[in-house]
């Protein structure tokens, strides 16, 4: 069945550093793609999103590109912030899981001043 | 849009109670889902419904969960009787079909003493 991996966290990062959360996926014809974060004591928010191979997906200084040959959708910022600490969910919604996101187990990153 | 809402945000109960926690999808989203978050097991789906009717409740851990979508604008999701490793957040969310991600609410954590 489809299923998404992600690099296991935690992540510490120094401020102004670059980050890179490594996501790879397992799907049967052409899953949609996302980035979810999840801020302490919250629900989940939709980052970004892509829907088809090539596609890059951008929001608040992240971006992530649906690259179809490596089955991946990393996500990267270039300067991270300690605003920025939060866990990180990779998920996919294919074609024939009737509306079903399939998530990653989360990576928490921590960014100290 | 108030988005997704959910009700109450926190409850404490005694163990063998029943609990019943409530959702609001967003007005036109035809798929709504119930998610349980613990440390232990990460997010964990429950069950989902599709215009009303569930089609999913292969997550659901026990006959002791149970939940319904009398409307298009209400779920609920009951556990009777608690039990202190029934503690954890219980989220809800909706979607519309096609390739659109959720929309998560803010949690209900519910704690079993």
């Amino acid at each position: 069945g489809d299923s998404v991996t992600q690099m296991e966290g935690p992540v510490t990062l120094s401020e102004e550093a670059f980050l890179t959360i490594n996501c790879t996926y397992t799907a049967t014809g052409y899953p949609s793609l996302f980035w979810y974060v999840q801020y302490p004591g919250e629900g989940l928010q939709l980052l970004l999103k892509a829907t088809k191979a090539d596609d890059k997906g951008s929001n608040k200084g992240f971006e992530a590109t649906y690259r179809k040959e490596t089955t991946s959708f990393h996500l990267e910022k270039g300067s991270v912030q300690v605003s920025d600490s939060a866990v990180y969910f990779c998920a996919l919604k294919g074609g024939n899981q009737g509306g079903k996101l399939i998530f990653g187990q989360g990576t928490e990153l921590s960014v100290k001043p | 849009d108030a988005g997704v809402i959910q009700s109450p945000r926190h409850e404490v109960t005694e163990m063998g109670q029943e609990v019943t926690l409530r959702c609001k999808p967003i007005s036109g989203h035809d798929y709504l889902f119930w998610y349980r978050q613990t440390m232990m097991r990460g997010l964990e789906l429950l069950i989902y419904f599709n215009n009303n009717v569930p089609i999913d409740d292969s997550g659901m851990p026990e006959d002791r969960f149970s939940a319904k979508m009398p409307n298009a604008s209400f779920s609920t999701l009951k556990i009777q009787p608690s039990e202190p490793r029934d503690s954890a957040v219980y989220f809800c969310a909706s979607t519309p079909a096609g390739i659109y991600g959720y929309t998560f609410g803010s949690g209900t954590r519910l704690t079993v003493v």
